[in-house]
């Protein structure tokens, strides 16, 4: 029931872009992304509603594919403060977080 | 510092313990969750309040008793824990359930059951 997020872990040099992708094999009804840093509380990135609206106040993209149920999160000229674990959550009917990409940057 | 705060930031309890976590936000949303983070396994989702009514309960032990006594307060009051349930207990508040809007985490609150 929990999205699959692809890659599980990805390392980075600074400037350097990134996908992260989150297939969930219940609908998406709307989908959160959010960023961990270790030990401390998620932090909101952005929405993705249903008809295409977003809602997010960082300087990245993402995409939502209804049809295929996946959402992409795209992280251009990452900076050594991307580092973290990122999460997707299908928020429906009921709340599913995905399975975490841990993204490490480095200089 | 997100808006949301939780108490205590870590505890320890034995298994035929009882004690109460606590979240508050002042944020003036409506909504608020608890979320359990175990090591290698996604966030889940235990409960969502809704203007101080629960409206979602996954399937959570009745070991785990939550009470919402108005909109910017949320306890989880454990009781005869099992070590297995040893994990982050994450709070969170949105504006409302139905998840319009941004979600606000609490740091959590790293609980060990012996």
């Amino acid at each position: 029931q929990q999205p699959v997020q692809s890659p599980q872990a990805v390392i980075l040099r600074e400037g350097e872009d990134a996908v992260i992708n989150c297939s969930s094999s219940k609908a998406l009804y709307s989908v959160h992304w959010y960023r961990q840093k270790h030990g401390e509380a998620p932090v909101f990135l952005m929405i993705l509603l249903k008809g295409g609206e977003q809602k997010g106040h960082e300087k990245i993209s993402a995409s939502f594919n209804e049809k295929k149920q996946q959402s992409s999160l795209y992280l251009t000229a990452s900076q050594l403060s991307y580092s973290g674990t990122y999460f997707c959550e299908n928020t429906g009917n009921q709340f599913y977080f995905g399975t975490g990409t841990s993204l490490t940057v480095i200089p | 510092e997100t808006g949301v705060t939780q108490t205590p930031r870590h505890l320890v309890m034995g298994m035929t313990n009882k004690k109460s976590l606590k979240c508050e936000q002042h944020l003036g949303h409506n909504a608020m969750y608890w979320y359990k983070q175990s090591a290698k396994k996604p966030l889940e989702l235990m409960f969502v309040y809704s203007l101080e009514e629960r409206v979602e309960n996954n399937s959570v032990p009745s070991r785990f008793s939550p009470e919402c006594p108005n909109s910017s307060h949320l306890f989880l009051h454990l009781h005869t824990l099992q070590p297995e349930d040893s994990a982050l207990y994450l709070c969170a508040s949105s504006q409302d359930s139905g998840r319009n809007t941004e979600a606000f985490f609490g740091q959590g609150t790293r609980l060990t059951v012996v």
